[in-house]
């Protein structure tokens, strides 16, 4: 089974800290995703990652960056956090190239700034 | 980029009834359409997908279609039942440039409550 787990369910910040959110996947994948997930928003993709230390925004990147040092291990950096980006966040992975194309979810950090 | 636009927002039907959700899609490059169901608190999950290569494809209750020249995608459930209540998610993709991922871009997701 594939298998990605992130850091914490829940995790309480307040404005100003910097937030390190981490997801790690067992199954080789290449590409990796950070979503956060709102209320009639969607998914909404912040930055992905398809290979080491490569990455490329995506759809809402400002106020956050992202670091990939391994393979198996994404990381999401709230520089400086603030209560909008109070949210779900979702990491994702899938294959690197070829079917199938499916992206296997974490169980989500709900992050609340306060 | 690509814009996805799903409808309706939220869906209530008897057990038993069917259920559609509808999407929209903006690029006509996309070429891969998933369809993700996320229970309350857990995580997302493919349920379905189509290429861009077939117009219908089925698994047991669920059938996903696809008109490439209208641009949409449709769920659809049949015999309904009270384990199917869940958000649903749409997402469109095409293939990524070289050396790069494969991106979704998701619908902003049906709430259905299947009525017992």
């Amino acid at each position: 089974d594939v298998k990605v787990t992130q850091s914490s369910r829940y995790l309480v910040k307040r404005t100003g800290e910097k937030v390190f959110l981490e997801c790690v996947q067992d199954m080789d994948h290449e590409n990796m995703f950070w979503y956060r997930q709102d209320p009639g928003l969607g998914l909404r993709l912040i930055y992905f990652s398809y290979d080491v230390k490569m990455k490329e925004k995506g759809d809402i990147p400002e106020g956050y960056s992202v670091s990939r040092e391994k393979k198996e291990r994404f990381s999401l950096i709230l520089e400086s956090a603030s209560t909008n980006q109070t949210s779900m966040y979702l990491c994702a992975s899938s294959k690197g190239t070829g079917a199938p194309y499916e992206q296997y979810f974490g169980p989500g950090t709900r992050l609340t700034v306060t | 980029g690509e814009n996805v636009e799903q409808h309706p927002s939220t869906l209530s039907v008897q057990e038993g009834d069917s259920a559609v959700i509808k999407c929209t899609y903006s690029d006509s490059a996309s070429n891969y359409f998933p369809w993700y169901k996320q229970e309350l608190g857990k995580r997302p999950q493919l349920i379905i997908d189509i290429r861009s290569n077939v117009g219908e494809k089925k698994d047991q209750r669920i059938a996903v279609t696809l008109n490439k020249t209208a641009k949409h995608f449709s769920l659809h459930i049949t015999e309904t039942q009270p384990e199917d209540s869940a958000v649903y998610f749409c997402a469109a993709s095409m293939r990524g440039s070289s050396g790069s991922a494969r991106q979704l871009t998701f619908g902003s997701g049906t709430q259905l409550t299947v009525l017992p």
